[in-house]
């Protein structure tokens, strides 16, 4: 079955850097969009950005462009989100989860989801 | 950019019918998805594109889109559906696309 297992807790400062991992398999993983949505606590959903997997190309919300980089190693179908100055407001649960296929619309809806990564961002 | 308006909270009693609205302007020429959230737990897909239902899912939940509004409906409401449900759409003419609503609290009584 899909499965899009993500790396586990993050504690950071300030002002460094974090990047998540979104191990997927039992599909095709360059067939399908990957998209980040994070969830501060007590928070609702908030979407970051997509890949496509096979190309390469991202697309990021406007707040998180030049802070926020999403990459994949195909090789190992696995997708990346790194996220540099980090402040307390990134405390948040960040979620990858599979979008439509990459040859379809990029609004499809999100059928599978990680567990989740929870970053905590303290000094 | 595009903003969708849920009430934070809705209270039903088991065996009746939950209605979880999602406004916005003129979402009625936007696709509208619906993730159901229990607490610790990922987000899951319950309704896409307006009215359609992943396998999986039961019957009960159905939904549709109109105007300026979309709607959840959770027919025969059980114990097991408290959870935060929330709305989606892409607008693609926005700097944030991908936007999700507030999320409405579903409280089983």
């Amino acid at each position: 079955q899909v499965q899009l297992v993500q790396s586990g807790t993050e504690v950071k400062k300030p002002g460094a850097s974090v990047k998540v991992s979104c191990k997927a398999s039992a599909y095709s993983f360059t067939g399908y969009y990957m998209h980040w949505v994070r969830q501060a606590p007590g928070q609702g959903l908030e979407w970051m950005g997509w890949i496509n997997p096979k190309s390469g190309d991202t697309n990021y919300a406007h707040k998180y462009q030049g802070r926020v980089t999403m990459t994949r190693d195909t090789s190992i179908t696995t997708a990346y989100m790194e996220m540099s100055r980090l402040i307390s407001d990134d405390t948040a649960v960040y979620y990858c989860a599979r979008g439509g296929t990459i040859f379809g619309v990029v609004q499809h809806p999100y059928d599978y989801w990680g567990q989740g990564t929870l970053v905590t961002v303290s000094s | 950019s595009y903003v969708l308006t849920q009430p934070p909270s809705v209270s039903v009693a088991p065996g009746k019918t939950a209605n979880i609205t999602c406004g916005g302007n003129n979402i009625g020429s936007k696709s509208v998805h619906w993730y159901q959230q229990k607490p610790g737990q990922a987000p899951v897909l319950v309704i896409y594109y307006d009215t359609d239902r992943p396998s999986g899912i039961p019957e009960r939940f159905s939904g549709s889109n109109s105007g300026n509004t979309a709607a959840l409906t959770i027919s025969r409401v059980e114990a097991g559906d408290e959870a935060d449900y929330y709305c989606q759409v892409w607008d693609s003419s926005s700097d944030h696309p991908g936007v999700f609503g507030g999320g409405t609290k579903l409280a089983v009584l």
